[in-house]
């Protein structure tokens, strides 16, 4: 069964300019996160979807992020216009029944670098 | 606000020997308490969790966790550390009513032969 897997895996903008970032969760998790690492910070929750709607989106830092799932498949997360502070991994993760009661899986992480 | 503290950047340990990793949390309640690991090239995999009854919780990878409400922390323990335990280890609460994780700032785990 495949992972969690999350596109791309680094991706290099100027100050600006604009990034999307995707995530495929694992077929039948309802439940879907964004978290994101600043580089030697700790790993911070952005949000949480299940299936198509945003059930917790107090992590997002302001309106230049933009998460969307369609469909309650996969999810993007659109930067917009990217700032130098945005720059860390993204990390997407799955779960079936949830991230306390259950088990959180994670993908490898999107590294974004802005310059 | 709930926190958690990892006040070990990185450890260095011989493979073989005992290995603890810390971890305290700031929190009002008994959160739940996770314990992940992040190998090279990997995502974050969970090791143990531990929400209530015994304190000793065993995991994956021969690891184990000890919840010990007095002084808020809840160690990660391994007896024996392997060459492949070399990763990046990360506590986290999960308060209740939500449904997030709070992770700690990490310990990375480098093993020597």
């Amino acid at each position: 069964e495949a992972g969690v897997t999350q596109f791309p895996s680094h991706s290099v903008i100027e100050k600006g300019q604009t990034v999307t970032l995707r995530c495929d969760p694992i077929s039948g998790h309802d439940n879907l996160y964004w978290y994101r690492r600043v580089m030697g910070k700790e790993i911070k929750f952005l949000l949480h979807f299940v299936k198509e709607s945003k059930q917790d989106e107090s992590g997002m830092p302001n309106n230049r992020f933009l998460a969307e799932r369609t469909g309650g498949t996969y999810s993007t997360l659109k930067v917009q216009p990217a700032e130098l502070e945005d720059s860390g991994v993204y990390f997407c993760a799955s779960s079936q029944v949830g991230a306390l009661t259950g088990e959180l899986f994670f993908g490898e992480g999107s590294r974004l670098t802005v310059l | 606000a709930q926190s958690v503290t990892q006040p070990d950047i990185h450890i260095t340990v011989s493979e073989g020997a005992s290995l603890e990793l810390r971890c305290n949390y700031s929190y009002g309640a008994t959160p739940y308490l996770f314990w992940y690991v992040q190998s090279p090239g990997q995502g974050l995999q969970l090791l143990l969790k531990y929400f209530s009854g015994d304190t000793l919780v065993q995991g994956i990878k021969g690891f184990e966790a000890e919840f010990k409400r007095s002084q808020s922390s809840f160690n990660l323990r391994k007896p024996s550390v392997h060459w492949s335990d070399a990763a990046e280890y990360f506590c986290a609460v999960g308060p209740f009513n939500t449904d997030k994780l709070i992770f700690g700032t990490g310990t990375r785990l480098q093993v020597f032969p």
